[in-house]
């Protein structure tokens, strides 16, 4: 079973800029969560989508927004971009089906804002 | 006070040490506990996952939750270069499937041959 891709993987952007991220889950999953990776901060979650509905946020602030779509693919956008949200950006899926439930993490994008 | 503590190293050891690696947490509604291990450029890869207070062996790794203490614990036996990257203890209120998982900032851990 593939695990969870991200799309780009790499990216270089401007101030001001916006930026659009893809995730593809694990085929089957049905929840997906972002987080953003920095050194200072660590890993800090963004916001979880189930079944095509924002189920809970964290701390961000509104230039940060997010969308899953019926096949479970997600996407999120961070608008007017500023030169701290360079950062690595991952995505993580989840069945709460039996088994162990956990978030299974795709390889991330790296953003840089310049 | 952070809700999750953890050591950020680097932790150096010669291979085949045994390593300890430790979360402290603030929050006593966190049921479920997970460890992931993260190499350079890469997506957090989970190690193992609790629930409850207890010890869960997996191979060389041992994972152990003090609830009572607010204290998680990972234990790699016959340490390998290959184990060499940075763990991450994460955690929720609820299954680990939903919600927002805490982390801690993560250990740094070089296995020296």
């Amino acid at each position: 079973k593939a695990g969870v891709t991200q799309t780009p993987r790499y990216l270089i952007k401007t101030r001001g800029q916006q930026v659009t991220l893809s995730c593809s889950p694990i085929s089957g999953h049905r929840s997906v969560s972002w987080y953003q990776q920095t050194p200072g901060q660590g890993l800090q979650f963004l916001f979880e989508y189930f079944s095509e509905t924002q189920r809970n946020k964290g701390n961000f602030p509104g230039r940060f927004s997010g969308r899953q779509f019926s096949n479970s693919r997600s996407e999120m956008n961070v608008s007017t971009l500023e030169l701290g949200d360079s950062a690595l950006y991952l995505c993580a899926s989840s069945s709460p089906q039996g088994g162990e439930e956990t978030q299974y993490f795709g390889p991330g994008t790296r953003l840089l804002v310049l | 006070q952070k809700e999750v503590e953890q050591d950020p190293g680097p932790l150096s050891v010669p291979e085949g040490a045994i390593v300890s690696l430790n979360c402290t947490y603030s929050n006593s509604a966190f049921q479920y506990f997970m460890w992931y291990r993260q190499y350079s450029r890469k997506g957090p890869e989970l190690l193992m996952y609790t629930y409850s207070s207890g010890n869960k062996e997996d191979g060389r790794f041992t994972a152990q939750v003090d609830k009572s203490s607010k204290y998680i614990s990972l234990f790699i036996r016959d340490s390998q270069p290959s184990d060499s990257a940075t763990y991450l203890c994460a955690m929720n209120h609820y299954g680990g499937s939903q919600g927002n998982l805490i982390f801690g900032k993560g250990t740094k851990l070089s296995v020296k041959p």
